[in-house]
Formats: structure tokens, C-alpha cells, sequence
């Protein structure tokens, strides 16, 4: 079986510059997720799909980070302007609906913003 | 505030010792709960995880990890590490139901000396 594909592994930016990231998840997986692991913690959630409908977005900080799923496979993660705390490895998820046979996940982005 | 606490953040031990990493969390009701290993350069690979039975749950690579409800802990085992478990793991818990996201503790990097 496939795993998540992400792409690009690594990027750097200027701050205030955009950056864009891609998943495409496991065939067949409702739900998405996008989480932002900063160094030295566990990753966070930023946001959740389930199809191409957003269940949990309560810790995007909407005002610089959008994310879409459009026709409920592949989604898009952008940050719109990038600040340095922004620098961290960007993981993508990918589960069946109830998340018992497990979460996969991708190899990240990581990103730097100096 | 609720959370998953992993109360070492570091541990180094040598090959052939045992291994017990803690991790408790602090919601009610059900909840189903997972260990993830992060080996250097790689992606998060699911180790083990309980949704109900047994609360001794086996994994792969010889891990081990024992569900006490009345403590709220789900602490991860092994008897006798490799260098080849260096790596970073990550308990993880998800409380079932239409947002059944992944909330992850900070994380306890181990390293084994040869």
C-alpha cells in the first residue's frame, strides 16, 4: 500500500514570504489532517477533514494558514505571510474513518522561515 | 487543561537495559490510546495501540504497553533495548467519535548506547 505522499520535503523561506504544502493521502481514507510538529514537541493538530469538509480547524491560526481538500483526496496547506515561529515540520495524516486501523503518516515538510 | 503528559523527556540507557516510558492523560470517559516511534530522518510509525480488552497490549519490535484506567496512564515497556530503538516516541490519544483526532504528548527521546 502506498503511504501519505508530501511534498516538498524541506523549504525555506523569508518571512512574510507564502509557502504552499501538498498531501495526498492513503486511497480510500475519509479523514485528513495537517499538524505542525515545532521542535522539541509533539505534533499539534491545525486542522481535520473528513472528506472534503473541515470537522476541526479550532487551532489554525486563520489569519496566515489556509487549508483546503478539495474533492475529498488530495489538500493543500498554505501560509500566508510566514513568521519565523512558523518553522517547524509540517506532517500530513491520513485515516479511515474511526482511526482504529491506525493514522499514517507522511515524512513531513520542513519547513524554515528565516 | 486536558492533555497527554510524557514525563521524560530524555532517557539514555545502555543495550540489554529495561525500558518504561510514562505517559498519563487527563480525559474522561473513553478513550483510545496509541504509541508512536520516531526513528531519525524517518516518519511516525504506529508501535502499538489499545481501544478496548486486554490493557496489556503487545507491539511490534518487542514493545509493550499497559492501559490502567484508575491511573489514566498508558505506559510503554520494553525488557531489554537495542541501539537500534534510538529514536523519539510519542504517546498519542484519541477520544473516539465524530473528531477522533490524534492529541500527542511532547515527546521522550531515547538514546542507547552501545
Amino acid at each position: 500500500e502506498a503511504g501519505v505522499a508530501q511534498s516538498p520535503r524541506y523549504k525555506i523561506i523569508e518571512k512574510r514570504q507564502s509557502v504552499a504544502f501538498w498531501c495526498n493521502p492513503i486511497s480510500g481514507h475519509a479523514t485528513l489532517y495537517w499538524y505542525q510538529q515545532i521542535l522539541g514537541q509533539g505534533p499539534k493538530l491545525l486542522i481535520q477533514f473528513q472528506n472534503n469538509g473541515v470537522v476541526d480547524d479550532s487551532q489554525l491560526p486563520k489569519d496566515r494558514f489556509s487549508a483546503e481538500r478539495l474533492k475529498g483526496v488530495d489538500s493543500t496547506l498554505k501560509i500566508q505571510p510566514a513568521k519565523l515561529e512558523d518553522s517547524a515540520v509540517y506532517l500530513c495524516a491520513s485515516s479511515q474513518a474511526t482511526g482504529y486501523y491506525g493514522y499514517t503518516f507522511g515524512s513531513g515538510t520542513r519547513l524554515t522561515v528565516v | 487543561a486536558q492533555s497527554v503528559s510524557q514525563h521524560n523527556h530524555h532517557v539514555i540507557l545502555s543495550e540489554a537495559a529495561s525500558l518504561e516510558l510514562g505517559c498519563n492523560y487527563s480525559y474522561g470517559g473513553t478513550v483510545n490510546l496509541f504509541w508512536y516511534v520516531q526513528y531519525p530522518g524517518q516518519h511516525l510509525q504506529l508501535l502499538l495501540k489499545y481501544f478496548s480488552g486486554d490493557p496489556l497490549v503487545k507491539g511490534i519490535k518487542g514493545f509493550e504497553a499497559e492501559f490502567i484506567k484508575s491511573k489514566f496512564s498508558f505506559n510503554l515497556r520494553k525488557p531489554s533495548v537495542q541501539w537500534s530503538d534510538t529514536a523519539e516516541y510519542f504517546c498519542a490519544v484519541n477520544r473516539g467519535g465524530a473528531t477522533n483526532k490524534l492529541i500527542f504528548g511532547t515527546g521522550t527521546l531515547l538514546a542507547v548506547q552501545p
